[in-house]
């Protein structure tokens, strides 16, 4: 089977850098994505990890350790609007070769003034 | 730039009734998947297509089906609508990665907001 894990929230105030780690377990795997969805939206595309290290997309940057089935997501210069829930997916191998996305449970992360 | 369009936007239907929610696809993009997202919940894959024939197949319960068409666009069909079936139902759309170390994004739609009574 397939699991995931991470935070179900995480609190932090506007300035400050939070990190939501994820763990996982599949029986496949190609790389751990990142997404944020803001209530009642859809869920948006932060960024992907293939291989081990760390990825930075401007104030975003994510980490994979594929030995340890693990990544985080880390958020620097925390807005108001960052807001939301975090969700860490896993892209599954599979015979098809599909790229359906298995999801964590999501964190949600309160930024304070 | 054309995003994923879903429709409708909200539903609402009886119990035992059926449904049928609409996706059109991101224009090129050769892979189309079903999610459905219940209150508090993590989205639940349920199925895919890659090319019009389907690619994967998650947990979706026997009362639905889904088909994508000529034109890409998908339709997902939900009979016999039960209570725990209300949710948030979301279209996805992306290029299909055969490898490991592409980018893997996929562009979600609005969703579509059943809710059962």
């Amino acid at each position: 089977g397939q699991s995931l894990e991470q935070p179900s929230e995480v609190t932090a105030v506007e300035g400050a850098i939070v990190q939501i780690n994820c763990t996982y377990q599949t029986s496949g795997f190609y790389g751990l994505s990142w997404y944020q969805q803001h209530d009642g939206g859809a869920p948006t595309f932060l960024s992907y990890n293939a291989l081990d290290g760390l990825e930075e997309t401007g104030r975003f940057s994510s980490f994979l350790s594929r030995s340890d089935s693990y990544g985080y997501l880390l958020l620097q210069e925390l807005q108001m609007k960052d807001s939301a829930s975090y969700f860490c997916a896993v892209r599954e191998k599979d015979e098809n070769q599909g790229g359906k996305l298995i999801f964590g449970q999501g964190t949600e992360l309160s930024v304070k003034p | 730039a054309a995003g994923v369009i879903q429709s409708p936007r909200h539903l609402i239907k009886e119990k035992r009734e059926t449904a049928t929610l609409k996706c059109y696809p991101i224009p090129r993009h050769d892979t189309v998947y079903w999610y459905q997202q219940g209150p508090g919940q993590d989205p639940q894959f349920l199925i895919s297509f890659y090319e019009k024939m389907q690619s994967d197949k998650g947990s979706i319960p026997d009362r639905f089906s889904a088909q994508q068409f000529s034109d890409y666009h998908s339709e997902l069909n939900m009979s016999s609508l039960e209570l725990g079936d209300s949710a948030l139902y979301f279209c996805a759309s992306s290029f299909l990665v055969s490898g490991g170390l592409e980018k893997d994004e996929q562009y979600f739609g609005p969703g579509t907001r059943l809710t059962v009574t």
